[in-house]
């Protein structure tokens, strides 16, 4: 079935450093790629989103490309702040999950001052 | 905007009480879900609904039911509770499936013990 497999964490940075979570995934046809978030006691938000190959999402300096013949969609921002410091989640939607978001296993990511 | 609101925020049960976790959302929106969050395990889909009256099982429906009665409303029930029940639940919705946006509500804690 789909899968979703994404970087173990945690990862801590410096502020103002360069950061990647790498993400990549099985499905069948094309399916939607997303990024959600956790900030610390918060449910999930959306940060950014690619439904098809090539497309680029961004949102808040973050930014990920849907790469099909990778089946990547790794995120980055090229220079995080403390206030990035959350649980960073690579999910899918596809035809053979039934339009159903299947998530990694989250990334906690650290940023210190 | 309340967006989806879910109660308790936090709750400790004993084993084998039972307990209802309630979801509502004010943006009429047909899909509902209940994920569970373990630790380093990502998100797990237990139960989905796609509008008034029709609900289905996800990844881990064992142990829990739900009910939808109404657009808003999708209360998720613990029978019997386990301590393998011992989880964060999250109540989400979305206008509808694919590449639609979830919205989340703050999470339930829930420890049985």
């Amino acid at each position: 079935g789909d899968s979703v497999t994404q970087m173990e964490g945690p990862v801590t940075l410096s502020e103002e450093a360069f950061l990647t979570i790498n993400c990549t995934y099985t499905a069948t046809g094309y399916p939607s790629l997303f990024w959600y978030v956790q900030y610390p006691g918060e449910g999930l938000q959306l940060l950014l989103k690619a439904t098809k190959a090539d497309d680029k999402g961004s949102n808040k300096g973050f930014e990920a490309t849907y790469r099909k013949e990778t089946t990547s969609f790794h995120l980055e921002k090229g220079s995080v702040q403390v206030s990035d410091s959350a649980v960073y989640f690579c999910a899918l939607s596809s035809a053979s999950s039934g339009g159903k978001l299947i998530f990694g296993q989250g990334t906690e990511l650290s940023v210190k001052p | 905007n309340a967006g989806v609101t879910q109660t308790p925020k936090f709750r400790i049960l004993k084993i084998g009480q039972s307990m209802t976790l309630q979801c509502t959302q004010d943006m009429n929106h047909n899909y509902m879900y209940w994920y569970r969050q373990d630790p380093g395990m990502g998100l797990k889909l237990i139960y989905y609904s796609v509008g008034a009256g029709i609900t289905d099982k996800g990844e881990v429906p064992n142990g829990y039911n739900v009910s939808r009665s109404t657009t808003e409303d999708f209360p998720l029930r613990l029978e019997l509770a386990a301590p393998s029940q011992t989880s964060v639940y999250f109540c989400a919705s979305s206008e509808g499936g694919g590449a639609n946006v979830l919205t989340f509500g703050a999470g339930s804690r829930l420890t049985v013990l």
